[in-house]
């Protein structure tokens, strides 16, 4: 069954720390893999989108890495910022065709002061 | 441009009556997508359209839940007969190929029965 897992399902950091979010997925045959950001009551905004043969991608703060060997994803976020503090989605994509998106449930962020 | 436009923001209905959640996607995109997040879940996939035809549905519920994409206007997810179960964030995206690259969200419509 493809599935994609998330952790922590949430966590709380200070402004300025770095922290990693973690994704492990069983979708086959694979794609890419994408990390979104969700602000409370918006929709999902993308930050970063890996092949098979990518294994590290940056978007600013934001760091990706892939291991398509043992299907796991991680997302880093350096010097966090309080803007920062959303929901962190990893999606799979089993095909090129967009119904065959496998989304996680999210990681919740909190940055405090 | 404007990207994905969805509109009612928020919308409550009493059970029984119809929801209707418009989705206007970003331009020059002809693909949409509806999907429903329910409290603490993540997204799941409901129906795949392109202009005028539905391309696939196999994550709508049978009962209730209709969507179309008609030549002129924005894309249309009516739900009939509304429960309190239907309570969710509905979410469209859009794409201009049909691919994953280029997908993107509209901010949703959040749906409340009461």
């Amino acid at each position: 069954k493809n599935q994609v897992e998330q952790s922590p399902q949430s966590l709380i950091i200070l402004e300025g720390k770095n922290c990693t979010l973690q994704c492990n997925y069983t979708v086959s045959p694979f794609s890419n893999l994408r990390w979104y950001k969700q602000d409370t009551g918006r929709g999902p905004v993308s930050l970063t989108i890996m092949t098979f043969s990518e294994n590290t991608k940056s978007n600013g703060r934001y760091t990706a890495t892939l291991d398509a060997d043992t299907k796991q994803s991680s997302l880093h976020i350096t010097a966090s910022q309080l803007s920062d503090s959303a929901s962190y989605i990893c999606v799979v994509s089993a095909a090129q065709a967009g119904t065959a998106l496998i989304f996680g449930k999210g990681t919740t962020l909190s940055v405090s002061s | 441009n404007a990207g994905v436009m969805q509109n009612p923001r928020h919308l409550v209905r009493r059970r029984g009556q119809e929801a209707r959640l418009r989705c206007s996607p970003m331009k020059g995109h002809s693909h949409v997508y509806w999907y429903r997040q329910l409290p603490e879940e993540g997204l799941k996939f409901m129906v795949y359209l392109q202009k005028e035809n539905i391309i696939d549905e196999s994550g709508m519920p049978k009962e209730r839940f209709s969507a179309e994409f008609p030549k002129e206007g924005p894309s249309i997810l009516r739900i009939q007969q509304v429960v309190r179960g239907d309570s969710a964030a509905y979410f469209c995206a859009s794409s201009s190929t049909g691919a994953f690259d280029g997908y993107t969200f509209g901010s949703g419509t959040r749906l409340t029965v009461v």
